[in-house]
């Protein structure tokens, strides 16, 4: 398995553009995180599902951020309309079950620049 | 509600010498405890958790209930220790999700 794949890997964007993360998860498993990471605040969890289904999205800053997960093997998170304050590196990170943190796996993150 | 608290963002040593990275956390119930490192413009990996009492990389973590911390040690630090570490923690109804501390930045001098 190649692990949790991100793209992309690198965003730069303009303020007030859309941009749009993508994330494939370990396949077989039935959690996927979304976290926020800035130097100030640290690693924040934005919204996680499990089995596809979103179960707390309270850490989504307002409601410029959305995700969603259609199926078992793919995620998006969406910034629409992007603010320089979103600037940050992005990770997604899937589990199985309840093994929490023994069986998160973390992507590479995407590093976005809003500019 | 459950915290975690780094309180150092900063930590530097010299090569060899012994390192302590501070965590503490607030939780009412049976917490699992974690340990992540973050090297430079890497992934998050999980460096250890409080349930198997192993040693990684040298590094030790004890649980301590009383105080409510579970902190990182190493005797000897190595510069390729240099790295992010966060502790985190999970448990309760919320299970599965893992609540993160701020992190500790360890810097290793030669």
């Amino acid at each position: 398995d190649a692990g949790v794949i991100q793209s992309p890997r690198h965003e730069v964007t303009e303020m007030g553009q859309e941009v749009t993360l993508r994330c494939k998860p370990i396949s077989g498993h039935d959690y996927l995180f979304w976290y926020r990471q800035t130097m100030m605040r640290g690693l924040e969890l934005l919204i996680y599902f499990n089995n596809n289904v979103p179960i707390d999205d309270s850490g989504m800053p307002e409601d410029r951020f959305s995700a969603k997960m259609p199926n078992a093997s793919f995620s998006t998170l969406k910034i629409q309309p992007s603010e320089p304050r979103d600037s940050a590196v992005y990770f997604c990170a899937s589990s199985f079950r309840r093994t929490g943190g023994h069986g998160y796996t973390f992507g590479s993150g995407t590093r976005l620049t809003v500019v | 509600a459950q915290r975690v608290t780094q309180p150092e963002k900063l930590l530097s040593v010299f090569k060899g010498a012994p390192v302590e990275l501070k965590c503490n956390y607030s939780y009412s119930g049976s917490p699992e405890l974690f340990w992540y490192v973050q090297y430079s413009r890497q992934r998050l990996q999980l460096l250890l958790r409080h349930i198997s009492r192993e040693s990684i990389k040298g590094f030790t973590a004890d649980l301590n209930k009383g105080e409510t911390s579970f902190h990182l040690k190493k005797p000897f630090a190595q510069e390729e220790d240099s790295a992010m570490y966060y502790c985190a923690l999970s448990g309760g109804t919320s299970y599965g999700k893992l609540t993160f501390g701020q992190g500790t930045i360890l810097t290793v001098h030669p």
